[in-house]
């Protein structure tokens, strides 16, 4: 079946206690995402990638990291988690990067508390 | 640039009566529009996509969204509300662009009325 993992679902951690949400799609896209949706905000974007060690920062990325060594896989690494960063997590990816214009295909989405 | 908007946070209808979410987007190029559906503590499910083909696009579950270049609309629409449809919408815009992003709109809560 064609998804998007993501790893843990939910997590509760303590303020500068390095984590990393592991994301994994078994479809071959070539572009990945990661997104933080809080209430009123809709989803905004952390990072990017076109393909393999290929990455850019979104719109938020202050306080976290990625890497893209595989195509298949996209984690997000937060070396020092504070509470602002409490939020719902997704990642997405598609089949090619901009210009393609095809759609995003979601994991189920990471809940991370930050105490 | 680009930007979508949302223009309700929340909208309420009853059940069997017309849903109308609507969304306002800017780009500087000729954009792909989505919408997507998020049930509660689910991920998100496309709907429907306009990709510069017909202007009128049908999506799952009923739905359908019209692209008005003029309006710079792209209006999810359905003609009977489901319980079912009770979920939180998003409009997406992703423009022609080597470095173009995907920008969200903050979403829309549809609540149904039984």
């Amino acid at each position: 079946e064609a998804q998007v993992t993501q790893n843990p679902r939910y997590l509760i951690t303590v303020t500068g206690k390095k984590l990393t949400v592991t994301c994994s799609q078994n479809m071959n896209h070539e572009y990945m995402s990661w997104y933080r949706q809080d209430p009123g905000l809709g989803l905004r974007q952390i990072y990017y990638s076109m393909n393999v060690e290929v990455t850019d920062k979104g719109d938020v990325p202050e306080g976290y990291k990625v890497s893209r060594k595989e195509k298949r896989n996209f984690p997000l690494i937060l070396e020092s988690p504070s509470p602002n960063q409490t939020s719902l997590y997704f990642c997405a990816s598609s089949p090619g990067a901009p210009p393609d214009t095809g759609e995003l295909f979601f994991g189920e989405g990471s809940r991370l508390t930050v105490l | 640039a680009q930007s979508v908007t949302q223009l309700d946070s929340h909208v309420s209808v009853s059940e069997g009566t017309p849903v109308l979410l609507r969304c306002n987007y800017s780009s500087s190029y000729s954009p792909s529009l989505f919408w997507y559906v998020q049930h509660p503590n689910k991920g998100l499910q496309l709907l429907l996509k306009y990709t510069s083909a017909a202007t009128l696009v049908k999506g799952i579950n009923g739905f359908e969204a019209e692209f008005k270049k003029s309006e710079t609309s792209f209006h999810l629409t359905k003609p009977s509300a489901h319980m079912s449809d009770a979920a939180e919408y998003f409009c997406v815009v992703r423009g022609y662009s080597s470095a173009s992003k995907i920008i969200f709109g903050s979403g829309t809560r549809l609540s149904i009325r039984p």
